[in-house]
């Protein structure tokens, strides 16, 4: 999850598909996921979370997966609609301490 | 419930002017902190305050300061605005470790 870059990477989705979101973190020692929305003009919206003890978390429509082992995590989107365009942030938390690491984010674009 | 709640929203500067960046939280929440958001970079951490009486250097803190001013509210002042400031700012709050942090909308600033 780090930056890179001016451009961000844009995922392109039909109205209805599913969309899936990567996320490669940076530290083997982060033990607290966190997936955040950002619609434009507005803050950054928690979506979900995850703890390093789980590799799967289910919300409502979404769903978080983490494979330590590469250090990868991924947001799930089932049945994408207009309203899930936006920009996703995962971010990271180490044990114990106080500072989330956010990616630079990925645009998520939903055709209607 | 509003939340984390950011003044401005938007402010416009000329380089060498002061300004002061208020945020407010009515959540309870121990941890508040201020990030700058720039395209294409992510979310910054400039600084953090664990809890009241505390504040922390983050990853950009050079030419802010903050104050920890209660645990309601923590604000961000730029002493000598330079055009490299210019950005959207972020207040978020947190609770405890391995817990989300909840954002304000933001402070959109443009320094000339």
């Amino acid at each position: 999850g780090e930056s890179v870059g001016l451009h961000l990477p844009t995922l392109s989705v039909q109205e209805g598909d599913n969309s899936i979101i990567n996320c490669a973190y940076s530290n083997s020692a982060s033990d607290y996921f966190i997936w955040y929305k950002q619609e434009s003009g507005k803050g950054p919206q928690f979506i979900i979370d995850i703890r390093s003890n789980m590799d799967k978390r289910q919300g409502q429509r979404v769903t978080v997966l983490l494979n330590k082992t590469v250090k990868h995590l991924s947001l799930q989107i089932a049945a994408t609609q207009p309203g899930d365009s936006a920009v996703y942030f995962c971010a990271e938390n180490m044990e114990y301490g106080n500072k989330l690491v956010f990616g630079a984010g990925t645009i998520l674009r939903v055709k209607s | 419930n509003a939340g984390v709640t950011q003044t401005p929203k938007f402010q416009v500067l000329k380089t060498g002017q002061s300004m002061t960046l208020q945020c407010a939280q009515d959540m309870n929440h121990n941890s508040m902190y201020w990030y700058r958001q720039d395209p294409g970079m992510g979310l910054r951490l400039i600084y953090y305050s664990a809890s009241e009486g505390t504040t922390d250097k983050g990853e950009v803190p050079n030419g802010y300061n903050v104050s920890r001013l209660n645990k309601r509210e923590f604000s961000l002042r730029l002493e000598s605005a330079a055009p490299s400031q210019t950005s959207v700012y972020f207040c978020t709050a947190g609770q405890f470790f391995n817990q989300p942090q909840h954002f304000g909308d933001g402070t959109r600033l443009s320094i000339l």
